[in-house]
């Protein structure tokens, strides 16, 4: 149990476009989701905290209008990188956190390349 | 200021040894957490601890939360190839549920 997923896996994109990117926890309900970025051999860097039903709680220095957060449901937030550019490249990670619990399971990771 | 403090950052080691990674803060926390991360994957759990002065193990794993609950540690003894990866520690504060990772340590294991 507790399996999260993200789509896609990897995507490539040019310079400007933009690149949405779903988090979905399989087999549990999930009303708070969390997003992280990290770079090469470094550690998870939160971005924003994500719950159903209400807007998303950005990070320090991180810009809400180019990270669009939707939580759209219990078991599903996407997370849009809007205007993209080649320093947005980077290993995006989702995680869910139970209802009933304080373990953040966390999904496989997107990797975005922007040309 | 790094809220945990995990070293060392980088460890090569030969297989059968054994090593301790260090996860240090200055904060309280509710709970700790320690994670394995594979290269392109997201982190899987390995523990959670939750008691000052717990230990945990998880076969050649052991798992210590100070008695403080503001540091802990990992040891692994007789280290595996199979066990090369990104440990990263991660605590709980409040009640948000925010997850505060340390930096990580990229641990590589040679046969």
């Amino acid at each position: 149990g507790a399996v999260v997923s993200q789509h896609p896996s990897r995507v490539i994109c040019k310079s400007g476009t933009s690149v949405k990117i779903e988090c979905r926890s399989l087999d549990f309900q999930a009303t708070t989701m969390f997003w992280y970025r990290q770079f090469p051999k470094q550690s998870l860097m939160l971005m924003a905290t994500s719950n159903e039903g209400s807007k998303a709680t950005y990070e320090q220095g991180v810009e809400k209008d180019k990270f669009l957060i939707n939580h759209a449901s219990l078991t599903l937030s996407t997370l849009t990188v809007t205007s993209a550019h080649p320093e947005d490249s980077s290993f995006y990670i989702c995680s869910a956190l139970q209802d009933w619990g304080e373990t953040q399971y966390f999904g496989p990771g997107t990797r975005l390349l922007v040309l | 200021t790094q809220l945990l403090e995990q070293s060392p950052q980088f460890l090569s080691i030969q297989e059968g040894e054994n090593l301790t990674v260090y996860c240090n803060s200055s904060s309280v926390f509710s709970s700790l957490q320690w994670y394995r991360q594979e290269p392109g994957e997201g982190p899987v759990l390995l523990v959670t601890v939750v008691t000052g002065g717990e230990v945990k193990k998880l076969k050649r794993l052991t798992f210590q939360f100070g008695d403080a609950r503001k540091d802990s540690s990992l040891h692994i003894t007789a280290a595996q190839p199979g066990d090369t990866g990104l440990y990263l520690c991660a605590g709980i504060r409040g009640s948000n549920y925010k997850l505060t990772f340390g930096k990580g340590t990229l641990l590589t294991v040679n046969p």
